[in-house]
């Protein structure tokens, strides 16, 4: 069955870049049917959808509006992978991230990542 | 401030049904797109459950059942059990965010 594996550090100093992996066994990063997502959650903020990438002939990423300035998502074929980078970080960004598959068609986000608690903190 | 508006909680006692309700705009769920569902317990990642009006995934009781009209959509569990105790969130597409969007959750308390 399609498994993701998420590996970053858990403490991020203010100001900083947040660096999260996503690997991906059972599916593609590369599918044509999926895009692969990375989602946090807070207690202020709750669930929140930072940003997606696909691939439909060529590569593609969305990112929310809330943190479309200093995100970035991209894949690695060579590992089948995906990775979250978020810069400038304050303490408003201390979460929990999770990765996550959205697969075309009727479905939601079916496949998630065990989560990975990230404090920014000096 | 969700941009889906759930009730904080709701409650119901072993085999009965509740219903958890899900409010959003012309931009989202009355613009027809789908609202997924999603239960979590404490400490784990949010499981997705169903979409619309759908049958959810396999191993997805058919207990669980979603209706959607207008800008609202509902999730209805019957034949409650104390393992279904657990946060419910909706999901859905916002047109106008261009971006995906959650609702606040509900914690269910099974009596």
């Amino acid at each position: 069955q399609v498994q993701l594996q998420q590996s970053g550090p858990g403490l991020v100093k203010p100001s900083q870049t947040l660096s999260l992996t996503c690997a991906i066994s059972g599916d593609s990063v590369s599918s044509h049917s999926a895009a692969w997502n990375w989602i946090r959650q807070s207690p202020s903020r709750g669930l929140e959808w930072l940003g997606g990438t696909y691939f439909r002939s060529k590569w593609f990423s969305d990112y929310a509006v809330s943190v479309k300035s200093r995100i970035t998502i991209s894949p690695d074929t060579s590992k089948n992978q995906f990775s979250l980078q978020l810069n400038s970080v304050t303490p408003e960004d201390t979460a929990v991230y999770y990765c996550a598959r959205k697969r075309e068609g009727r479905y939601g986000m079916d496949v998630w990542g065990q989560g990975t608690t990230v404090t920014v903190s000096s | 401030q969700s941009v889906l508006t759930q009730p904080p909680s709701v409650s119901g006692a072993p085999g009965q049904r509740v219903n958890i309700s899900c409010s959003g705009s012309t931009s989202n769920i009355g613009a027809s797109y789908d609202v997924h569902w999603y239960q979590q317990v404490p400490g784990a990642a949010p499981r997705f459950l169903i979409s619309g009006n759908t049958n959810g995934p396999s191993g997805v009781p058919d207990r669980f059942s979603g209706a959607q009209s207008g800008t609202s959509a509902s999730l209805a569990i019957t034949g409650l059990q104390a393992d279904d105790e657990a946060h419910y969130y909706c999901q859905s597409y916002d047109k106008s965010l261009r971006g995906w969007v959650f609702g606040g959750g509900t914690k269910l308390t099974v009596l």
